[in-house]
């Protein structure tokens, strides 16, 4: 089965600790995402690559760090600088840059206490 | 103001109703459209996309008015599990790859 993994679903931390979210995709897509969602608001994007070894700044890609090593992995790294780091995130991936579909893994609740 | 904007309703209707989301976006440059639904708890799948000629596909239609920079979205013959958020999402030429979502519009289909 083709698609994208994201894991773990549910990670709890403790605040001032940096945590490390999961996004592999089997798709072969050039291009990835992350995203943030919080309670009844959209999607903002936080950091972007639209092919290996490289990645831009989103909307909000501050206390956010990523890494594109490799075509289908693309891990965001939750800083203790991220302020409210409490949310939902999902990660995306489309065929390449002017792709109009993205698919989105399941996401990941990350709560920081 | 917000880049993309839709209202979140709650939308409450009966099964077999009608209903019509709309949702304006600000950048006039923007070239792509779509509507994407996310179910509570998961994420968003694209439900279809919107062009300037307007689209159907079975029971929902979307239209662009690209003069009025607004899209909607209607959907006929309601059925419970079209129970869902449904976001508006814009791409601009300028930054390929980069979609803004709006906040999304709740609706709820009740028997």
């Amino acid at each position: 089965d083709g698609g994208i993994t994201q894991s773990p679903k549910y990670l709890f931390r403790k605040e001032g600790q940096n945590v490390t979210l999961s996004c592999e995709q089997n798709l072969n897509h050039d291009a990835m995402y992350w995203y943030r969602q919080d309670p009844g608001q959209g999607l903002r994007l936080i950091y972007y690559s639209q092919i290996v070894n490289d990645f831009q700044k989103g909307d909000i890609a501050e206390g956010y760090s990523v890494s594109r090593e490799k075509k289908e992995s693309f891990p965001l790294t939750v800083t203790s600088a991220q302020k409210n780091p409490t949310a939902f995130y999902l990660c995306a991936s489309s065929a390449d840059r002017d792709a109009h579909e993205q698919y989105f893994g399941p996401g990941t609740r990350l709560t920081v206490t | 103001r917000k880049e993309v904007e839709q209202d979140p309703g709650p939308f409450n209707v009966p099964e077999g109703a009608t209903v019509a989301f709309n949702c304006t976006y600000s950048n006039s440059a923007s070239q792509s459209f779509f509507w994407y639904r996310q179910d509570c708890r998961k994420e968003p799948k694209l439900l279809m996309s919107v062009y300037s000629s307007g689209n159907e596909d079975g029971r929902f239609t979307a239209q662009l008015n690209r003069a009025s920079q607004y899209i909607s979205l209607l959907i006929r013959d309601s059925k419970l599990s079209d129970s869902a958020t449904y976001l508006c999402v814009v791409r601009g030429y300028t930054n390929a790859g980069k979609s803004t979502f709006g906040d999304g519009t709740t609706l709820t289909v009740k028997p």
